[in-house]
């Protein structure tokens, strides 16, 4: 079965400094990797994605996104945090064997202070 | 190009009456996914559908959740005699026709159901 683990709730980091939002991942078949981000009272918004190739993935926003097969991982991150990226994360992962249902994490804050 | 439309926004229902949820999946895509969110919580999966047929509805609870995408409309979540458990966001999301799971999902605004 597939899952995904998101071991922070929140992440806090001051304006400037780069940030890592992390997720681990579990599937059978060859994993697809999803950040979307929500900001209060919407609906998700597509980050970026892993599908094969080169291990750094460059997405919206500045964001980028670093696959480990080895240490089944996917963090978020981004070199010089902004307040305005203040809002909740989630990772996602589609089993690669034709599932098309997208398995959620349970999310992660990411608070940045002026 | 608009994206994915879902009404009502919010939505609210006294315990035993029904809930309808739209959903336009964006222009030329062809799967509509639908899920849940619960306070706190991430999105759980409840059905993926195509145009007039229920694909996966391995997370539809058993009883009083219903789901169609028919061949011409919207697709419609529907929940019957709801309870105050059913408050939930309500996402639903589309992505372009093909089964292909490099394609990433767009998602709709939502629809916020409480259910007093």
């Amino acid at each position: 079965a597939q899952s995904v683990a998101q071991p922070e709730d929140q992440v806090n980091v001051a304006e400037g400094n780069p940030l890592t939002v992390k997720c681990t991942y579990s599937v059978s078949g060859n994993p697809y990797l999803f950040w979307y981000v929500q900001y209060p009272n919407r609906g998700l918004q597509f980050l970026l994605k892993y599908i094969t190739g080169d291990n750094l993935v460059k997405g919206s926003y500045g964001f980028e996104a670093e696959f480990n097969k080895s240490q089944t991982s996917f963090h978020l991150k981004k070199p010089s945090a902004l307040v305005s990226d203040s809002a909740l994360y989630f990772c996602a992962v589609r089993d690669g064997r034709g599932f098309q249902k997208l398995v959620f994490g349970t999310g992660t804050r990411l608070l940045v202070s002026p | 190009n608009a994206g994915v439309m879902q009404n009502p926004r919010h939505l609210v229902r006294r315990r035993g009456q029904e809930a309808r949820l739209r959903c336009s999946p964006m222009k030329g895509h062809s799967h509509v996914y639908w899920y849940r969110q619960l306070p706190e919580e991430g999105l759980k999966f409840m059905v993926y559908l195509q145009k007039e047929n229920i694909i996966d509805e391995s997370g539809m609870p058993k009883e009083r959740f219903s789901a169609e995408f028919p061949k011409e409309g919207p697709s419609i979540l529907r929940i019957q005699q709801v309870v105050r458990g059913d408050s939930a966001a309500y996402f639903c999301a589309s992505s372009p026709p093909g089964v292909n799971p490099t394609y990433e999902q767009y998602f709709g605004p939502g629809t916020r159901l409480t259910v007093t």
